[in-house]
């Protein structure tokens, strides 16, 4: 079945960038997304990328994709410390309506 | 974006008994999901809600001890029945609300079973 891997946790400095990568193993994948919880919080859609994209950008997030070898990156410019929650990727196949989510990146912001 | 009022936000339940949970969207919806994150977990995939028909279930969960009802296209409740300290966990229902990419998520029910 589908399988989503993400590493489990990320810290950095505020004013760096961030980057959370993602793993996924269903080559069928047509949306791939990026989904942002904080705690006690439900899950806040931050971005998605279609399949036959490599890149999007959307302010001071950069969704990267390799369809090639299934890696999704999520980069976060001038991380800020309202930017410490957990990150999730998740995708959706193709005749599959549920996405299937990655185990979640704990991203840790230090000012 | 579409909006999903979910509640209860969160609750304390003796083991044994049974709780529901509602969602409510703000628009007209084909399918809901329901999805639970156990501590520290990422989110697994409990059944599919369609209007007008039995719920879908994944494996591992069952219509007696996760029944879903649907009686409209905004509107779907999940009741965990009979429920055990491991039914501990945060439930969360979705909606393919906009087309073709972005799931909204409810704010989750945040369940303590004791």
């Amino acid at each position: 079945g589908e399988d989503v891997e993400q590493s489990l946790f990320l810290s950095v400095r505020e004013g760096d960038s961030s980057v959370i990568n993602c793993t996924y193993t269903d080559s069928s994948s047509t949306y791939l997304y990026w989904y942002k919880q904080e705690p006690g919080a439900g899950l806040q859609l931050l971005t998605y990328i279609f399949s036959n994209m490599d890149m999007k950008q959307d302010q001071r997030l950069t969704v990267l994709l390799n369809k090639k070898d299934k890696h999704l990156s999520l980069r976060i410019a001038d991380t800020q410390t309202g930017d410490s929650a957990i990150y999730f990727c998740a995708e959706r196949g193709t005749g599959r309506r549920a996405l299937t989510f990655g185990s979640g990146t704990r991203l840790q912001v230090q000012p | 974006s579409a909006v999903i009022s979910q509640k209860p936000s969160r609750d304390i339940c003796q083991r044994g008994t049974s709780l529901t949970i509602q969602c409510q969207v703000d628009s007209q919806v084909t399918m809901m999901f329901w999805y639970r994150q156990q501590p520290g977990q990422s989110l697994t995939l409990i059944a599919t809600a369609n209007q007008g028909s039995e719920a879908t279930y994944e494996s591992g969960f069952v219509i007696d001890k996760f029944p879903i009802s649907r009686p409209n296209l905004t509107f779907s409740t999940l009741t965990v029945s009979n429920m055990s300290p491991e039914d501990s966990s945060i439930y969360l229902c979705s909606a393919p609300t906009e087309p073709n990419y972005g799931y909204t998520f409810g704010s989750g029910t945040r369940l303590t079973v004791v």
